[in-house]
């Protein structure tokens, strides 16, 4: 099978515009998660969607979106992009199970804003 | 609340030496438990998880984790340090919440093998 593909995988954007990136899960695979990973956090979570609705959200403002769609492809926004949302985001899919599933990370894609 | 807790940011060990990479974790319900490890430019990729049973898990590339609930550890250990595992190692505990799974991730160690 093949793995979980994000598009772009490098993005250079200034402040104030806004960025969508694409995730495409596993063959199967219909949760797909978010995470951040700047070098000061680390790598915290966004949000969760499965069969096209959104089941968990972490702690980051409504500029951060998501969606996903009936193949289980998903996307995430963010508007009015600030410095601080510079950042590799990964996205990764998983079985529809339980909390002992494994998530299958994808290469990410690196957001950087000047 | 769910956290976890990754001892040392940077490891260093020589070729061949035995890897130890502490992880403590906080959890009110037992615990699903993972190593991830992500190579430069990359993701995530998976080393070994704990989730019932056996408390040492075996993973691949030689790796293995002991569950220990009175410690509240899952320490990620190689007996044999190899040049190729110089990487950034992550413990995540993962948390449920209506239905939906989230991982919690330890702030990293990053591991360098000497020759």
């Amino acid at each position: 099978k093949a793995g979980v593909t994000q598009t772009p995988r490098y993005l250079i954007k200034t402040r104030g515009q806004q960025v969508t990136l694409s995730c495409s899960p596993i063959s199967g695979h219909r949760s797909v998660s978010w995470y951040q990973q700047t070098p000061g956090q680390g790598l915290q979570f966004l949000f969760e969607y499965f069969s096209e609705t959104q089941r968990n959200k972490g702690n980051f403002p409504g500029r951060f979106s998501g969606r996903q769609f009936s193949n289980s492809r998903s996307e995430m926004n963010v508007s009015t992009l600030e410095l601080g949302d510079s950042a590799l985001y990964l996205c990764a899919s998983s079985p529809p199970g339980g909390p002992g599933d494994t998530q299958y990370f994808g290469p990410g894609t690196r957001l950087t804003v000047l | 609340a769910q956290s976890v807790t990754q001892l040392g940011s940077h490891v260093s060990v020589s070729e061949g030496a035995l890897v130890l990479l502490r992880c403590n974790y906080s959890s009110s319900v037992p615990p699903y438990l993972f190593w991830y490890v992500q190579y430069p430019n990359q993701g995530l990729q998976l080393l070994l998880k704990y989730t019932t049973g056996a408390t040492l898990v075996k993973g691949i590339n030689g790796f293995e984790a002991e569950f220990k609930k009175s410690e509240t550890s899952f320490h990620l250990t190689k007996p044999s340090a190899h040049m190729s595992d110089a990487a950034e190692y992550f413990c995540a505990v993962s948390l449920s919440v209506q239905g939906a799974q989230k991982l919690v991730f330890g702030q990293g160690t990053r591991l360098t093998i000497n020759p």
